[in-house]
């Protein structure tokens, strides 16, 4: 695709509730990544994948977080029983390849913006 | 615990004047750094890099600095426009372990016309 997408865009829901996140990254993209974002925060490291492979999961704030990329190109990320405290932008960014010289440049999505009520 | 830091929150410089973004490590481990802009509304966007072999990466307007000795990076941007006004990010990864980054917390640059 032209760019990474990301949906739903925004997503309101009750405590307790499992919601699902998708992520669509650049179609040539080996490498992507989440990333959680509060508010007046950078980007919060969860996780990422080297296509279909999860190297690092290290991110993920709790066991009902986790993510999946099942065939190396969309990824979806599932947060079960979801807290007040889970409400935050949700981010997804893809890059192409690993270098020597860092991950590369990674191109985000636009997000999801998750609020838990 | 904060690795990578952004002291300031804001910055206000005028249209045609140096704007100086600053940033601070604290992991010696961090080997290559990166630069995002972000517009409201929209994910981060690439604008700058620079690998520790290096102290200076120069893009164009933009250029980046790395002082390995202090765990310092600065983005400078020369001459400013107002379609800068956005908050900058700077972000760190250490290659020799696994490929994520670590982000500051962003300073908000507003470009003054």
């Amino acid at each position: 695709g032209a760019g990474v997408s990301q949906s739903p865009r925004y997503k309101v829901t009750k405590r307790g509730q499992d919601v699902t996140l998708r992520c669509d990254p650049i179609s040539s993209h080996a490498t992507l990544y989440w990333y959680q974002q509060a508010l007046g925060q950078g980007p919060e490291f969860l996780t990422y994948f080297n296509y279909e492979a999860q190297p690092d999961k290290s991110g993920l704030p709790s066991d009902r977080f986790s993510a999946e990329r099942p065939e190396g190109s969309i990824s979806t990320l599932t947060i079960q029983r979801t807290e007040q405290r889970d409400s935050a932008m949700y981010r997804c960014a893809s890059s192409s390849h690993l270098t020597s010289g860092g991950a590369g440049t990674q191109y985000f999505g636009p997000g999801t913006r998750l609020t838990v009520l | 615990d904060q690795q990578v830091k952004q002291n300031s929150p804001s910055l206000s410089v005028q249209e045609g004047r140096i704007s100086i973004l600053n940033c601070d490590y604290t992991n010696s481990m961090f080997d290559y750094f990166l630069w995002y802009k972000k517009y409201p509304a929209e994910g981060p966007t690439f604008l700058i890099s620079i690998s520790s072999i290096k102290d200076k990466n120069e893009d164009g307007r933009f250029t980046v600095f790395l002082n390995k000795s202090a765990k310092h990076l600065s983005l400078h941007i020369v001459p400013s426009q107002p379609g800068d006004s956005a908050v900058y990010f700077c972000a760190a990864s250490a290659t020799s372990g696994t490929y994520k980054y670590i982000f500051g917390t962003g300073t908000r640059l507003k470009v003054l016309a």
